[in-house]
Order: structure tokens, then C-alpha cells, then sequence
């Protein structure tokens, strides 16, 4: 079974900083990556996502993220971080085919210091 | 848009009720899905729906069951609710080809007393 780790419960960063958050999955055969963001009080929303083709995906609010294969990894990146991102992040993962039953790791919260 | 619309935001029951979690979305996807989300725990899958009548357990479906009689409507039933089913449920459904891409309601968050 895939599985995804989020090592970072919590990232504490200042407005106008750089932040990346990090996600490994488990999976060594082709998979299909994914950040959510989650505001308060709502549910998910697709920040970006990678299916196949270029490496660096570039999604909403400024976001990007990088898929490595070779370690296993899609962190997420943004280089200016505004109050606005304070939320919370899921890294996911899912098979191309199947039913598309989608594993999402423990989440990370960001928050954004003035 | 695509819209998932769960009926209840916010619910309390007490120990032993019956509880339905209703979802409705109007983009004639194909697949549906229920979330139990939970602090330090992220998103655990329940039970999903891939056509009417059709319905496969997720990673937890212990004391849960599903209902789909329509396209567009998926119900989550606590048949005796339990006060460690309190948490947060999500609601989501995506199109039967392959994007992996889930939209979400914006959950109902059950107490169990």
C-alpha cells in the first residue's frame, strides 16, 4: 500500500520568507502527486498537481512543487509567503489507474508570522 | 463549478444514535468518496463509490456504512455511534477518468457524547 509522510507538523515562517514543505511517498511504481490546502473551518482544495511531464509543477497562490523520482519526493515551495497562506497542507498520493483511491499524509500546518 | 455540498456542518449525538452524513454533488462524477480527518492523523478514507449501488471499504470502515441510490448523493451511516467517531468528515467526489484530482465539501464535524 502507498503511504505518504509529512515530516513537519508544524512550519513556523515569517511574512515575505521563503518556506518548502516536505513530502515522501512510498510508492516505486508510477504515481500521480498532489497538495491540498485546507483554511479553517473548510474543506480541501487542489493546490497543484503532478501527473507526468515536466518535473516542476507550478499550481495556485504562488505555489510550486518538484517531483523527484529518485527520492521519492514532492515538496512544495513558495518564496514569499503572505499571512493569507496560513493554512494547512496535505501532500497526496494516488495509482494512475484503479479507482483512483487517494492516501494523504498527516497534513502540515504553516503558519505565517507578521 | 463543481460543487460537494454536505447537509450538516456541525452535529451532536449521543452514544448509541443512528447518524446519517448526507452528500450531494452536481458535476455527474463518478466517484465518491468519505473522509475521516483527524489531528495528526491527515485524511483517512472510510468507504468510496465508484457507480450507483456500487460501494469498496477504504483503510477504516469499521462502524460505518454507505449508502448510494443516485449519481450524485452519498451517504455516510453511523449505525450506533461511538464517542471515538467524533471527528471531522469530508465528503468528495472526481470524475471517473483518470485526473486524481478530489473536490471536497466543506465537512461535517460530528461530537459524539
Amino acid at each position: 500500500a502507498q503511504s505518504v509522510t509529512q515530516l513537519d507538523s508544524q512550519v513556523p515562517v515569517f511574512e515575505e520568507a521563503p518556506v518548502e514543505l516536505r513530502c515522501n511517498y512510498s510508492s516505486s511504481v508510477s504515481v500521480y502527486l498532489f497538495w491540498y490546502v485546507q483554511y479553517p473551518n473548510q474543506g480541501l482544495q487542489l493546490l497543484l498537481k503532478y501527473l507526468s511531464g515536466s518535473t516542476l509543477v507550478k499550481g495556485i497562490n504562488g505555489f510550486e512543487a518538484e517531483f523527484n523520482k529518485s527520492q521519492t519526493s514532492f515538496h512544495l515551495r513558495k518564496p514569499s509567503v503572505h499571512i493569507s497562506d496560513t493554512a494547512e497542507y496535505f501532500c497526496a498520493v494516488s495509482d494512475p489507474g484503479g479507482y483512483q483511491k487517494v492516501t494523504f499524509g498527516t497534513g502540515t500546518k504553516l503558519q505565517v508570522i507578521p | 463549478d463543481v460543487k460537494v455540498t454536505q447537509s450538516s456542518r456541525y452535529l451532536v449525538k449521543r452514544t448509541g444514535e443512528k447518524v446519517f452524513l448526507e452528500c450531494v454533488q452536481d458535476m455527474d462524477h463518478e466517484n465518491m468518496f468519505w473522509y475521516r480527518q483527524d489531528p495528526g492523523l491527515g485524511l483517512r478514507l472510510i468507504y468510496f463509490s465508484y457507480d450507483v449501488k456500487m460501494k469498496e471499504k477504504g483503510d477504516i470502515p469499521e462502524g460505518y456504512s454507505v449508502s448510494r441510490e443516485k449519481k450524485e448523493r452519498f451517504s455516510l451511516i453511523l449505525e450506533s455511534a461511538s464517542t471515538n467517531q467524533t471527528s471531522m468528515y469530508l465528503c468528495a467526489s472526481t470524475l471517473g477518468v483518470n485526473t486524481g484530482e478530489l473536490f471536497f465539501g466543506e465537512g461535517s464535524r460530528l461530537t459524539v457524547l
